[in-house]
């Protein structure tokens, strides 16, 4: 399996406080992605990275913030935690050598906001 | 942005038949279309892909097609087995970055 780790992995927090969830890889690899994956929606791209301190939106990218100050960690952060934000949250990193574009997943994170 | 639907939601097929899901997508700028195949708690796993400069692929029981004239694309398992019983999605990639767009999901169910 790729090198890619994701902390926490549960996490309960309550509605209005602020959460961080860590990716860590040691591929380095350019490109780094946080998915939420809810019943019947897949996995839905809320932001991505293509380098360090180069950060875009995803589809679902609002209540989210995100950062990235090393080529191998990636946080998200939830600034005031909401019950809709209740998911599975999975990072994935791609960009190996040459045309490679697979993208490798992390163990996911599950948060429970109450 | 890409959209990509997928079909059906659910699929039962006794062991030994094959099964097929499809994909349709939007952004004929899309190029690269994998499929990955998630067990219950665990992480999306790739298990096969396609680029847009290739028509079919196969690898063992499982091949892909991709027509994109059409925008869809489909992945077929043959002499299916217990252990191929998952959540399967499909997804297309586009911009700068490689980013993934899902469909919904397939929940497979091989019964024995």
């Amino acid at each position: 399996d790729a090198g890619i780790t994701q902390s926490p992995r549960h996490k309960v927090t309550e509605t209005g406080t602020p959460v961080t969830l860590r990716c860590h890889q040691t591929e380095n690899h350019r490109y780094m992605y946080w998915y939420r994956q809810d019943p019947g929606h897949g996995l839905r791209l809320i932001h991505y990275s293509y380098g360090v301190k180069d950060t875009d939106k995803g589809e679902v990218s609002d209540g989210y913030s995100v950062s990235r100050s090393k080529t191998e960690d990636f946080l998200l952060t939830l600034e005031s935690a909401t019950s809709s934000q209740t998911s599975v949250y999975f990072c994935a990193i791609s960009g190996g050598g040459g045309m490679n574009t697979e993208a490798f997943f992390g163990q996911g994170t599950r948060l429970t906001v109450v | 942005g890409e959209n990509v639907e997928q079909h059906p939601s659910t699929l039962s097929v006794q062991e030994g038949d094959s099964a097929v899901i499809k994909c349709t997508y939007s952004d004929s700028a899309s190029n690269y279309f994998p499929w990955y195949k998630q067990e219950l708690g665990k992480r999306p796993q790739l298990i096969i892909d396609i680029r847009s400069n290739v028509g079919e692929k196969k690898d063992q029981r499982i091949a892909v097609t991709l027509n994109k004239t059409a925008k869809h694309f489909s992945l077929h398992i043959t002499e299916t087995q217990p252990e191929d019983s998952a959540v399967y999605f499909c997804a297309a990639s586009t911009g700068s970055a490689r980013q993934l767009t899902f469909g919904s999901g397939t929940q497979l169910t091989v019964l024995p």
